[in-house]
């Protein structure tokens, strides 16, 4: 089975700092993993996802994570964290089929001025 | 194009009273499926549908009923509400069937149950 765990339930950083926002994944065979983030009051929107292509991958907004299959993890990080970068931000792999999302708890991301 | 449209926004309900809760989107997707989301908990997979007059189980279906009779609409019903379903509940829908396609979410419906 597939699962997901976000290490940090919040991250606090000051802008124009460096964002890292970590998760673990398991799988019992090559997953597909995504990023999304949702701001206040709002639906998700999808930052990033990696399907067995390059093993780093660039989302919107200058995010990026790698997959790092020897440590079952896919990071996501910022190099310059902006004030509209507060939201909170969730990992997800593929499920069992080719439509079931398995969500992490998520990691709120606070930016402090 | 409107893409994914939830109502109401937010509801209060008291324990035992029913309610529909309406999604829809104009993207043609056939994916379309129903998620709620609670404190520390990420979100959850309710119910899903892979094309009208087709409809399976998530994690969390108890409940809930759903129906697809069309393409746009996929309606999530609560039969006798429970203050254990209060929660925020999102609608996302997506292209068929190539693999992991991106979800696009609807932006909430908040429920209170009394």
């Amino acid at each position: 089975a597939q699962s997901v765990t976000q290490l940090d339930s919040h991250v606090s950083v000051s802008e124009g700092t460096p964002v890292l926002l970590r998760c673990n994944y398991s799988s019992s065979y090559s997953p597909s993993l995504f990023w999304y983030v949702q701001h206040p009051n709002k639906g998700l929107q999808l930052l990033l996802k990696y399907t067995s292509a390059a093993t780093l991958v660039k989302g919107i907004n200058g995010f990026e994570a790698e997959f790092k299959k020897s440590e079952t993890s896919f990071h996501l990080t910022k190099p310059s964290a902006h004030m509209s970068d507060a939201a909170e931000y969730f990992c997800v792999v593929g499920g069992d089929s080719s439509y079931k999302l398995i969500f992490g708890s998520g990691t709120r991301l606070l930016v402090r001025p | 194009n409107a893409g994914v449209t939830q109502t109401p926004k937010f509801q209060v309900l008291k324990t035992g009273q029913s309610m529909t809760l309406q999604c829809a989107q104009d993207m043609n997707h056939e994916y379309m499926s129903w998620y709620r989301q609670d404190p520390g908990m990420g979100l959850r997979l309710i119910h899903y549908s892979v094309g009208a007059g087709i409809t399976d189980q998530g994690e969390v279906p108890n409940g809930y009923n759903v129906s697809r009779s069309t393409t746009e609409d996929f309606p999530l019903r609560l039969l006798s509400a429970a203050p254990s379903q209060t929660s925020v509940y999102f609608c996302a829908s997506s292209p068929t069937t190539g693999k992991w396609e991106t979800q696009y979410f609807g932006p909430g419906t908040r429920l209170l149950v009394l």
